[in-house]
């Protein structure tokens, strides 16, 4: 079975432009949950969502978005881009509705904001 | 009531030792306690999880220990190796969503 996958592995921006990140979860998965990792405030969760529906928002700003497609595939955008939205942003799935809520990470999208 | 508290920062150990990394919980919403193995430049990847009506779980040198009454589990490497030198964060998963630790950086000295 095929992992999480992550496109695009690496990314450079400059501020004020905006960035879509792609995540295609584990196949049979239903929820997709996005992560932003940084040295200072290390993992936070930014949002999940579970069948197209945003079930679950962290304390993160508006230019924060994202959406899940009806095949579970989901995208984060983000929006006038800042020095401090550097990170390395991870994808995790997970079969929630089974017994089986383990979150399964990929290997993240590293943005880098000049 | 969200915090996962991770201790410690970082932890030598020789080959062959014990690694011990603690975890203390507030929220008692969460229903899985899982431990993620991160290598640098990779995401992180599941080590081992336990539920909470678990009191211990363990998988090869990988043993969490849960205590639901005092809110702290513990992940227990045995016979440490060099190739265990990462980055170990433990976690409180609820409906999609995973409350991390600081996260504890392991060193393996051969």
């Amino acid at each position: 079975k095929a992992g999480v996958t992550q496109t695009p592995r690496y990314l450079i921006k400059t501020r004020g432009q905006q960035v879509t990140l792609s995540c295609s979860p584990i196949s049979g998965h239903r929820s997709v949950s996005w992560y932003q990792q940084t040295p200072g405030q290390g993992l936070q969760f930014l949002f999940e969502y579970f069948s197209e529906t945003q079930r679950n928002k962290g304390n993160f700003p508006g230019r924060f978005s994202g959406r899940q497609f009806s095949n579970s595939r989901s995208e984060m955008n983000v929006s006038t881009l800042e020095l401090g939205d550097s990170a390395l942003y991870l994808c995790a799935s997970s079969s929630f509705g089974t017994t089986l809520n383990i979150q399964y990470f990929g290997a993240g999208t590293r943005l880098s904001v000049l | 009531q969200q915090q996962v508290k991770q201790s410690p920062q970082s932890l030598i150990v020789q080959k062959g030792g014990i690694s011990i990394i603690n975890c203390a919980y507030e929220n008692t919403a969460f229903d899985y306690f899982p431990w993620y193995q991160q290598f640098p430049g990779k995401g992180p990847a599941l080590l081992i999880a336990i539920r909470p009506d678990v009191s211990e779980k363990k998988e090869g040198r990988f043993t969490i220990s849960f205590n639901k009454s005092a809110k702290q589990f513990s992940l227990h490497i045995m016979d440490s190796q060099p190739g265990d030198s990462a980055t170990y964060f433990c976690a409180g998963t609820n409906a999609g969503k995973s409350t991390f630790g600081d996260g504890t950086t392991l060193t393996v000295k051969p």
